[in-house]
């Protein structure tokens, strides 16, 4: 079975500094790995994702995640954090297909705190 | 492109009622999911079709949740009776290909009392 860790609650970080969101996972297989960001109200937007290739990987609105395979970890970063990024982040996994399906698992959330 | 379209977006009733929950994914994606999001949690798959056809509902509690995609398009997610623990947020995905990552609605935010 597939599963993803986010071991922080909440991450506080002030405005202008680097931030990190922890992802850690397990599967069977080579990862596919995914960062979504929830706003309140609102459904989840994809951020960034992993496949293959290089180790970092650059998505959306500045953010960049490094895979690292001996850690079975997919860290979420951006070197300078805005108030904007105040949000809900979830990684999510998944393996090669298992009958077809492809389903991602997600995380339980980490809320990024931005602060002025 | 216009996104995946979720309706209602709130809906409050009692338990053991019944209620419906409705999506449009987005033109020519093939796959869809029901994620059941708890507060404080992160989205649990409910059920995943591949145009009408049903791939995996093995964690939709079958005895009140149901869901249908008819014609390969919209889909409707259906509670009855509701319970106290079902309020939470009901959010539909769709996906183009297989790789792709997946594009969420607003969501249904359900309250049960």
């Amino acid at each position: 079975a597939q599963s993803v860790a986010q071991p922080e609650d909440q991450v506080n970080v002030a405005e202008g500094n680097p931030l990190t969101v922890k992802c850690t996972y397990s599967v069977s297989g080579n990862p596919y790995l995914f960062w979504y960001v929830q706003y309140p109200n609102r459904g989840l937007q994809f951020l960034l994702k992993y496949i293959t290739g290089d180790n970092l990987v650059k998505g959306s609105y500045g953010f960049e995640a490094e895979f690292n395979k001996s850690q079975t970890s997919f860290h979420l970063k951006k070197p300078s954090a805005l108030v904007s990024d105040s949000a809900l982040y979830f990684c999510a996994v998944r393996g090669p297909a298992s009958g077809g399906s492809y389903i991602p698992t997600f995380g339980r959330g980490t809320s990024l705190i931005v602060h002025p | 492109e216009a996104g995946v379209a979720q309706s209602p977006r709130y809906k409050i009733i009692e338990k053991r009622q019944s209620v419906a929950f409705w999506c449009n994914p987005i033109s020519g994606h093939a796959t869809l999911y029901w994620y059941q999001q708890i507060l404080g949690q992160g989205p649990k798959l409910l059920i995943q079709f591949q145009n009408n056809g049903v791939v995996d509902d093995s964690q939709l509690p079958k005895d009140r949740f149901s869901a249908e995609r008819l014609k390969g398009v919209d889909s409707t997610l259906k509670i009855q009776p509701a319970k106290l623990e079902d309020s939470a947020v009901y959010l539909c995905a769709s996906r183009p290909l297989v790789n792709s990552p997946l594009h969420f609605g607003n969501g249904t935010r359900l309250t049960v009392t």
